[in-house]
């Protein structure tokens, strides 16, 4: 059971190049979630999907989208990327997304220059 | 929206002392978790904690919601308990905000 597992763990870009970050978890978990952590701050909401096939946005959507691809797996696109989503990224799943207990992935390092 | 702060922001303690850190949130909220990163980065899960008290080993955490506090205790701080606690609270169905956090360093 290897819980939420994130790829890559470290990537650069050039602004402007687009890439995906992929996400899977193993616990049956209906919702799942993408977070950025800039330096020195807490974690911000990206996008979320409470159920298969269902996305929306959180507190800082601009810049991504996002793909439930099935139960298991969501995905993070940066379609051009910017020097401003230099961040380390976290995807996160729960049983349920009302009042249900968060798990965190290992998150991926992007560097954008 | 809901505003989340978490006091002290960082704190040194030696090995062996005890600690209070705390979480205040500023709406009524479905839950309430505490996180510990580590050097490394990592999200560990420490509580999910909607009310009440819970304990585990040397921490401890108290949600007091009608109140809007929540209190964690780590007694004995070892070195590894250097990094950072977050507390976040679950707001508006799913939408998890975090505080932050306290930065903690422990020395031997």
């Amino acid at each position: 059971n290897a819980g939420v597992t994130q790829t890559p763990k470290f990537q650069v870009l050039k602004t402007g190049q687009s890439m995906t970050l992929q996400c899977a978890q193993d616990m049956n978990h209906n919702s799942m979630y993408w977070y950025r952590q800039d330096p020195g701050m807490g974690l911000r909401l990206i996008y979320y999907s409470a159920s298969e096939g269902t996305t929306d946005k959180g507190e800082v959507p601009n810049g991504y989208n996002v793909s439930r691809l099935n139960k298991r797996e969501f995905s993070l696109r940066l379609e051009s990327a910017a020097p401003s989503q230099t961040s380390v990224y976290f995807c996160a799943s729960s049983a349920t997304g009302d009042a249900g207990e968060q798990y965190f992935g290992p998150g991926t390092r992007l560097t954008v220059t | 929206g809901i505003q989340v702060e978490q006091s002290p922001p960082d704190l040194i303690l030696q090995e062996g002392a005890n600690s209070t850190l705390r979480c205040n949130f500023s709406d009524s909220v479905n839950n309430l978790q505490w996180f510990h990163q580590n050097p490394w980065g990592q999200l560990i899960n420490l509580f999910y904690i909607p009310s009440g008290t819970k304990q585990n080993g040397r921490l401890s955490a108290t949600t007091v919601a009608t109140e809007r506090y929540s209190l964690l205790y780590i007694s004995s701080s070892q070195t590894t308990d250097s990094g950072v606690y977050f507390c976040a609270v679950l707001y508006n169905t799913d939408k998890l905000i975090f505080g932050t956090g306290t930065r903690l360093q422990v020395f031997p």
